[in-house]
């Protein structure tokens, strides 16, 4: 079964420092990974992809993330951190073990504070 | 244009009665997909329809839960007899090929 691991369910960053949030993933084929980041009151976004292509991906508002598979990794980072991106983000892989499913299995979210 | 709509926002209803949420995916979108959120947590998988395939219902909790679609458009989620423990934000998105896009959520309260 696939699945994801999110290492820091609190991470604190200064505002113009850079940000690192942390995934390591399981799966028995290549993944296809996402990156979604769910604002206050809102609905969950895509921030970016990893569907076999390029090895180092890069998303909305300045993020990006590099899929690393000797260290079973695909960490998220910025490097500077803006007040609005205080949010909650989501490491998540794609279940193709059923077929068309293509179901997400999320992780269990990392909560981003930039501090002024 | 419009995204993916969800409603009620917010349901607060008394255990052991039964709820129906709503979502309406994007015209055009083919798969639709259910999840829940229970608090702190990330998100889990319920159910997916995709065009007129047999569901995916591999991720329903317990036999009170059941979810319908018509056609390509509008899914309902129903729980029967809530308990406390259905207390989540219920997430509904749909997709035309690998990415999906989420509706805000309905948030279920089971007092």
């Amino acid at each position: 079964a696939q699945s994801v691991t999110q290492l820091d369910s609190h991470v604190s960053v200064s505002e113009g420092t850079p940000v690192l949030l942390r995934c390591n993933y399981s799966s028995s084929y290549s993944p296809s990974l996402f990156w979604y980041v769910q604002h206050p009151n809102k609905g969950l976004q895509l921030l970016l992809k990893y569907t076999s292509a390029a090895t180092l991906v890069k998303g909305i508002n300045g993020f990006e993330a590099e899929f690393k598979k000797s260290e079973t990794s695909f960490h998220l980072t910025k490097p500077s951190a803006h007040m609005s991106d205080a949010a909650e983000y989501f490491c998540v892989v794609s279940d193709q073990i059923s077929g068309a499913t293509n179901k997400l299995i999320f992780g269990t979210g990392t909560l981003l504070a930039v501090q002024p | 244009g419009a995204g993916v709509s969800q409603s009620p926002s917010n349901k607060v209803t008394e255990k052991g009665k039964d709820v129906e949420l709503r979502c309406d995916p994007i015209s055009g979108h083919t798969a639709l997909y259910w999840y829940r959120q229970r608090l702190g947590q990330g998100l889990e998988f319920l159910i997916y329809f995709q065009g007129n395939s047999a569901p995916d219902k591999s991720g329903l909790p317990s036999d009170r839960f059941s979810a319908e679609r018509t056609g390509e458009s509008v899914s309902t989620l129903t729980i029967q007899r809530t308990q406390q423990e259905d207390s989540a934000v219920y997430l509904c998105a749909s997709s035309l090929n690998y990415e999906q896009y989420f509706g805000p959520g309905t948030r279920l309260t089971v007092t």
